[in-house]
Order: C-alpha cells, then structure tokens, then sequence
C-alpha cells in the first residue's frame, strides 16, 4: 500500500504569510495527487487535483505542485477563512489520505 | 446544484449490521464513480470504498475488506454501504463522495456525512 505523509502535522500562521505543505509517498504516484481543505463539522471540499490543477471556483492563492513522490501545497497569502486542516490524497494506487495539516493561528 | 446526502447512521451495538445510504442529485449519477470516506472522531480522513460508474467494479481499503460492502441502485440515484461485523473502530462520520470520472479519480462533491456510533 502506498503511505501518504504530510508535514508538518500543524503550523500556526498569520494572516497574509506564505503557508507550505507538503505531502510525500512511500513511491511514486506520477501526478495522481490531490488536495483537500476541512474545517471543523464540515465536509471536505476539493481545492486542487492531479497536483496542481485548481479546481473551479477555488480562489487562486492555493496551488500545488509536485511529481513523483513529492508534492506541495502552497497558500500565498493566508487569509482568515483558510484556517483548516488540509489533506493530501494519491488515487495512483487505491486511494490513500494523508494524515492532515492542520493550520492554526498565530 | 449537486447534492449528497446521507442516511443510515445511528448507534449499533458490536458485532451488528447497518446500512448508509447517501442519495444524489444534480447530476447524471451513473456517469460518476462513488466513494465512502469515514473519520473517526478527532482523527483524519480514511477513505473506506468506491464503486465505479456502472457497479462493476469495487474497490475496497484493507482494513475494511470483507465486512463492509459498497452498491450503488442507477434507477434510485443512491449508493449504498452495508456494514457487518461492527466494531469499535468503526466508529467515525461517514462521507459520500462523488468522484470527478467513472473510476477512481478526484472527489469534486461531499456529503455532509452521517454518523456510525459502535457502542454496547
């Protein structure tokens, strides 16, 4: 089975800072790697897939990048509604989550 | 707009059976693969089962092998997760999510998700 690992586990940030994620597989997963953002009681919504393609409607702050077995998730200026814990998720091999970021205030 | 909603959850006692249904709407359902995702309380998201487009294939996460099995009904716009064997560690909200292509891709729409409560 493929093993997602993401990092950090949390971070606290300020509004308008430049966040990275980063999620790694145990092998390669080509392109075959999405994003997504939860906050608390909510369902998870999808930001971004097959690495860096943002999905419709997600403000353009959020992109990812990444091939392989290494991928990031970057939001270039935090803004207060994007404290929430984010997901990475590979559909390479099964399907597989990452075990969460999650973004605190600072 | 596209809509998920699920049904089923409760609280079960272990080693009993339960059903969740999620029924959709919005969309051309049987163009779509379709996912449950659980997460356990205070825990992260584990992606649990997804069935193609037309139900002929399932897939299903290792730890979930051989007591939980995924279905969809076409005509009834609705997929199904029958549970057996329920035990503590099932307990989690369950997710129906829609993917984005006929197999295993990206989830574009989620549930609200319904809750599984395994407890004596």
């Amino acid at each position: 089975d493929i093993q997602m690992t993401q990092s950090p586990s949390s971070l606290s940030a300020s509004v308008g800072d430049r966040v990275t994620i980063t999620c790694r597989a145990s092998q390669t997963i080509v392109s075959y790697l999405n994003w997504y953002q939860q906050k608390p009681g909510k369902a998870p919504k999808l930001l971004i897939y097959a690495a860096s393609n943002l999905q419709r409607g997600v403000p353009s702050r959020f992109s990812g990048s990444g091939s392989g077995t290494d991928f990031t998730l970057t939001i270039s200026s935090l803004q207060p509604e994007d404290f929430a814990t984010y997901y990475c998720q590979q559909t390479y091999s099964s399907l597989t989550f990452g075990g969460g970021t999650k973004v605190q205030i600072k | 707009q596209v809509q998920l909603v699920e049904s089923g959850g409760g609280v079960v006692q272990p080693g009993r059976s339960l059903r969740l249904s999620c029924a959709a709407s919005g969309f051309t359902f049987d163009n779509y693969a379709m996912h449950w995702v659980r997460q356990a309380p205070g825990k992260g998201l584990e992606w649990v089962a997804g069935i193609s487009n037309d139900g002929s294939k399932k897939y299903y996460a290792d730890s979930v092998k051989g007591r939980l099995t995924i279905s969809r009904d076409n005509s009834k716009n609705t997929v199904y997760l029958q549970m057996s064997s329920l035990g503590a560690e099932d307990t989690a909200v369950y997710f129906c999510a829609k993917d984005a292509r006929t197999v295993a891709d990206y989830f574009d729409y989620w549930g609200q998700g319904t809750l599984v409560t395994v407890s004596s």
